[in-house]
């Protein structure tokens, strides 16, 4: 486990389907986030769980959007009825949090979708 | 208002030029600092972290200023694979790390 892993690397959808997302966090990190990174903007914050428990969502997390993290290991997260302003690439991070620091901010590659 | 706020850019600068970057933050209670580095298409990789001295790595110096809420960049001597965006970040109260837009830099041989 060298890295957070993200698939599919790319995913191209016509407007109104569902999409699934995964994230493979560093093992042993507790915490991890979903970003949404548009073109010529910072990523913007999506959810984070640590371990299994969802902690907060961002009001850019709509009704159509569903984060899990049912083990505590990876996440998914869903895009029902995809809209074209969901067109973005999503960030995975991940990062291990103790009582006392929180370390080791780590990105996957991302999973540009495109929705036609 | 955004919480992080940066100057999109972008900044072409020649080979072995200096060059700045600021960054203002809205919370004041905010404790730390980043600066990383994206490539086209690329994740975010940190490039350093922003300490209240100062802290500075090869050529490249971060300074934070809290009374005035801004953090800065410096990079000496650029070379043509500094040309990224670099992405001002603030670590929430929560944990979350808060991006700015980005800076974009262009380093022209």
């Amino acid at each position: 486990d060298t890295g957070v892993s993200q698939d599919p690397r790319h995913k191209i959808t016509k407007r109104g389907q569902n999409v699934t997302f995964r994230c493979d966090p560093i093992s042993e990190h507790n915490r991890l986030y979903w970003y949404r990174q548009t073109l010529g903007q910072g990523p913007e914050f999506l959810t984070y769980f640590q371990n299994e428990a969802q902690l907060e969502k961002s009001r850019l997390l709509s009704d159509r959007f569903s984060a899990e993290r049912p083990k505590g290991s990876f996440s998914t997260l869903e895009i029902q009825r995809t809209e074209q302003g969901d067109s973005a690439m999503y960030l995975c991070a991940s990062s291990l949090v103790s009582r006392t620091a929180i370390d080791g901010y780590t990105f996957g590659s991302g999973t540009r979708l495109t929705v036609v | 208002r955004k919480e992080v706020e940066q100057d999109p850019g972008p900044f072409n600068v020649p080979e072995g030029a200096t060059v700045a970057f600021n960054c203002t933050y809205s919370n004041s209670a905010s404790q730390s600092f980043f600066w990383y580095r994206q490539d086209c298409r690329k994740e975010p990789k940190l490039l350093m972290s922003v300490y209240s001295s100062g802290n500075e790595d090869g050529r490249f110096t971060a300074q934070l200023n809290r009374a005035s809420q801004y953090i800065s960049l410096l990079i000496r001597d650029s070379k043509l694979s500094d040309s990224a965006t670099y992405l001002c970040v603030v670590i929430s109260n929560t944990g979350k790390l808060i991006f700015g837009q980005g800076t974009t830099l262009q380093v022209k041989p």
